[in-house]
């Protein structure tokens, strides 16, 4: 069993719409989880990042986390064409250094039409 | 502010022969992990570069390799590279004060 797993998609959405990705992990331990989007030809860039269960929200965004179901979740509201890119949820290895090695998802790619 | 550069953009080499990335951190950075990823996949973790010591080390084989100069900056050597050794690999740099990890554009390797 992977660490950290998620649906690769690709998914596709109209403008406007509400978009949800999610990523299922292993080790009931983990305590930091972190949602990158990474554009084509470019290198994944920090979007959000929650510690614990509960929820976070940044504009549109929204960070989500179930510990007992082992579950995290990333909510687009209102999605954009420029929202178009693939997302990576990403959980810090180790339980005590947040800066070491990342285990990724396997990325969903999004696309959003106008 | 400069973020994280890695040169160079792309790289053609052949199987057999062996090649070196370059990534700058991102200022005030000291710390720099290396990462590979596939097509369609996510990335990987390779090594974590701090104080001029590989600190941490993923699945990989021997052959991958790397360095820190004083200057934080790093290398990722790869020797006798194999067709499966195709990938973008991306560099990430963090510092003391925060963890969070910023990626460069990465360099995309294509091994025939």
């Amino acid at each position: 069993q992977k660490e950290v797993e998620q649906d690769p998609g690709p998914l596709s959405v109209p403008e406007g719409a509400i978009v949800s990705l999610n990523c299922t992990y292993s080790n009931s331990a983990f305590q930091y989880f972190m949602w990158y989007r990474q554009y084509s030809r470019k290198g994944p860039e920090l979007l959000m990042y929650t510690y614990s269960s509960g929820n976070k929200e940044d504009g549109r965004f929204t960070a989500q986390v179930d510990k007992s179901s082992k579950y995290i979740s990333l909510f687009i509201r209102d999605s954009q064409p420029s929202d178009s890119a693939t997302y990576l949820c990403a959980i810090p290895h180790s339980l005590y250094n947040q800066g070491g090695k990342l285990i990724f998802g396997q990325g969903t790619e999004l696309s959003v039409k106008p | 502010d400069a973020g994280v550069t890695q040169s160079p953009t792309h790289l053609i080499k052949t199987r057999g022969q062996q090649v070196t990335l370059r990534c700058s951190p991102k200022s005030g950075h000291d710390t720099v992990s290396w990462y590979q990823q596939a097509l369609g996949q996510g990335p990987q973790f390779i090594f974590q570069y701090y104080e001029e010591e590989e600190r941490q080390r993923g699945n990989f084989p021997d052959r991958f390799s790397g360095h820190q100069f004083p200057n934080y900056s790093s290398e990722l050597n790869v020797n006798a590279l194999l067709l499966g050794d195709s990938a973008l690999y991306l560099c990430a740099s963090s510092g003391t004060r925060s963890d969070t990890q910023y990626f460069g554009p990465g360099t995309r390797l294509t091994v025939l």
